[in-house]
């Protein structure tokens, strides 16, 4: 398995500020995922970070509202910019080893925004 | 069209009894992974058990077994012996294309929340 930290756990947040949310593996992997799970939907996917290049984006899901870094093997921040209160869901990272089928999730950050 | 369709938003199951979350796929890859996870109130997306499309047997992780019919496009997971523990909402995922390939993207159902009755 893998060991995902993700901070912040959850944040209540004024409207019109940003946030970013940090994602640490406990090992080095190439791909890592940020998804948005809105109240009481499912998952879905707003990009794919690779270290060393661009993130790419899902179709809905922009680099100016979300931007992403990806300085590392191991680490990854999502930046949720601009926030309105339909921002207000559960960001999840997870990663997949190189290799490996099972895809690993962090504990997910509750954002609400006011 | 839905890639992934779970048509039980809530089942109500007794203890001890065993339990069927059904999950259907649409894919023209003949490569791809199925997945089922579980999300406590938490929120944590907690894996559970994973088939892939060329494995002959069906995939079994402890108590939970995946039911895989292909020709059908379906992989139900059963739980046996339920537990109180076990309540939460369920989701079945796929992934479409190799894995060797660098395709590991997944697309989620809409989930089934299970309640689990003493």
């Amino acid at each position: 398995s893998a060991v995902i930290s993700q901070k912040p756990s959850r944040d209540i947040c004024q409207r019109g500020t940003s946030l970013t949310i940090q994602c640490q593996v406990d090992s080095q992997v190439t791909m890592m995922f940020w998804y948005r799970q809105q109240p009481g939907q499912s998952l879905t996917l707003i990009a794919t970070a690779n270290q060393g290049s661009e993130a790419t984006y899902e179709s809905g899901f922009v680099i100016d509202k979300f931007p992403i870094s990806r300085p590392n093997l191991t680490f990854s921040t999502l930046t949720v910019s601009n926030m309105s209160p339909e921002d207000s869901s559960i960001y999840l990272c997870s990663v997949g080893r190189d290799g490996v089928n099972i895809q690993y999730f962090g504990a997910g950050t509750r954002l609400s925004v006011l | 069209a839905q890639k992934i369709t779970q048509t039980q938003p809530g089942m109500f199951v007794q203890e001890k009894e065993a339990v069927t979350l059904d999950c259907t796929y649409d894919t023209s890859d003949p490569s791809y992974g199925l997945f089922w996870y579980k999300q406590p109130s938490s929120g944590e997306m907690i894996f559970l058990i994973y088939q892939g499309s060329y494995d002959q047997q069906n995939a079994t992780e402890g108590r939970y077994s995946l039911n895989f019919q292909k020709a059908r496009k379906s992989a139900n997971l059963v739980i046996s012996a339920s537990q109180l523990g076990d309540s939460a909402m369920y989701f079945c995922a796929m992934r479409e294309g190799h894995l060797i390939q660098g395709a590991q993207k997944l697309v989620f159902g809409q989930g089934t929340r299970l309640t689990i009755n003493p």
